[in-house]
């Protein structure tokens, strides 16, 4: 059982918009702004795709984006385009053990 | 262009050892923290362990405590893991990835390497 707890997998059209949430506790999500995101396509490395709940490195497209409230961050795709199509991984700094923990993954499908 | 390049991985029994290696090139690798990331086949991603930049700092998950040894070489600009008493649930795609300073977060990953626990 992970850590983070993120839906499954989320779906949406191309153009649309989709959020993926990731719900932690007041040790790692709520308690830091330490939050970071990750794209992984098959048989692929993970690509870091934000940091710090909503800074995104260069590169990446300003059609991600990401927030937090509380103990709960989330993860948005607007504009949604075929190559979207991933697992998307949250993480987070946590005070307990261990020093970083992910989410479960979502798998986004583009229909 | 920064490159991180796993190597070491294979088919070990339960209960043997393996040394995983990461080169490092393209950044000044004494000057990051590093970390070993790994993903069991169809799974997610789990952490396994940290290393600051001088070697003086070291984390493991609880998981791999006591098991595995985390190390690096800054004249070498190479990471490793040693692996003992290995178990069918250490299966897995084993990554080294670069922290981001301050940021707790991984900005680059190796292509990783499969270490699979069989007998």
């Amino acid at each position: 059982q992970s850590a983070l707890t993120q839906p499954a997998s989320v779906s949406g059209s191309p153009g649309q918009s989709i959020t993926i949430s990731c719900t932690g506790t007041s040790s790692d999500v709520g308690g830091y702004n330490y939050v970071s995101w990750y794209q992984q396509h098959p048989g692929k490395a993970p690509k870091l795709m934000i940091y710090e709940v909503s800074n995104r490195p260069s590169g990446v497209p300003d059609r991600f984006s990401g927030s937090k409230s509380g103990n709960t961050a989330s993860l948005t795709i607007s504009g949604l385009q075929a190559e979207d199509e991933a697992d998307y991984y949250c993480s987070s700094y946590t005070s307990s053990s261990p020093h970083v923990v992910f989410g479960g993954g979502t798998k986004l499908t583009v229909l | 262009e920064v490159q991180l390049v796993e190597s070491g991985g294979g088919l070990v029994q339960p209960g043997g050892s393996l040394r995983l290696s990461c080169a490092a090139s393209g950044f000044t690798f004494s000057s990051y923290e590093m970390n070993w990331v790994r993903q069991a086949p169809g799974k997610g991603l789990e952490w396994v362990s940290y290393i600051s930049s001088s070697g003086s700092t070291i984390y493991y998950a609880d998981s791999v405590k006591g098991r595995f040894t985390i190390s690096r070489d800054n004249a070498k600009n190479s990471l490793y893991l040693q692996m003992n008493s290995l178990r069918a649930e250490d299966t897995a795609v084993y990554y080294c990835a670069r922290d981001l300073p301050a940021m707790v977060t991984f900005d680059y990953w190796g292509q990783g390497t499969l270490v699979t626990v069989s007998s």
